[in-house]
């Protein structure tokens, strides 16, 4: 298993460009959720998804929309790129049933200029 | 916000027991106390969780008080790979619908050659 996949690793936007993170896991999980972590702070959660079909704004939602595509893809995209939105991106997932803990992919480093 | 409380900075020397408290002071009875850890600029990885009994595995050991207002991961013998930020999180078990799983700043360990 390949466990937690995103895609890009690294981008590199002008403002007011738009792109899509792409996260996919193969764990057959449920939910699914997408965190941001600015430089020397903690995780904060932007959007996840219960189960395919659904999702639900996290802590800092504005300025982000997602799809859930199917059980394996949770997408995260920026319409429109703000500098506020230089962070790194993390994707989850989580295991159903008596472990329940959270799986995390590598991240994607994005910088906004 | 995140409904637990830990010290932004702790360190440890090598070879010594690493006791990383956390204080959840608002934790409800079927809220399950989490523990993750961050090794840098890598996505968060789980160490271990509990109810209401002490627990172990082969990375850490989890106490938990018997009032449950607090508990304390303990790394028994610490490396220096054991360097990452330690993130405590209490949350429902197995609950998918409006579990936000929400991290705090968590607790930056340094282990001291």
């Amino acid at each position: 298993n390949a466990g937690v996949t995103q895609t890009p690793k690294f981008q590199v936007l002008k403002t007011g460009q738009s792109m899509t993170l792409q996260c996919a896991q193969d764990m057959n999980h449920n939910s699914m959720y997408w965190y941001r972590q600015d430089p020397g702070m903690g995780l904060r959660l932007i959007y996840y998804s219960a189960s395919e079909g659904t999702t639900d704004k996290g802590e800092v939602p504005n300025g982000y929309n997602v799809s859930r595509l199917n059980k394996r893809e949770f997408s995260l995209r920026l319409e429109s790129a703000a500098p506020s939105q230089t962070s790194v991106y993390f994707c989850a997932s989580r295991t159903p049933g008596l472990a329940d803990t959270q799986y995390f992919g590598p991240g994607t480093r994005l910088t906004v200029l | 916000d995140a409904k637990t409380t830990q010290p932004p900075s702790m360190d440890c020397a090598e070879g010594r027991a690493a006791n990383l408290p956390c204080n959840h002071s608002t934790i409800s009875g079927n809220e399950y106390v989490y523990w993750y850890r961050q090794i840098h600029s890598q996505g968060p990885q789980y160490i271990i969780h509990g109810l209401k009994n002490n627990e172990t595995n082969e990375m850490a050991s989890l106490i938990i008080t018997e009032d449950r207002k607090s508990s304390t991961l303990i790394l028994p013998h610490a490396t220096l790979r054991d360097t990452a930020v330690y993130y405590c999180i209490v949350r429902v078990k197995g609950k998918n619908r409006d579990d936000k799983i929400i991290f705090g700043k968590g607790t930056r360990l340094h282990i001291l050659p």
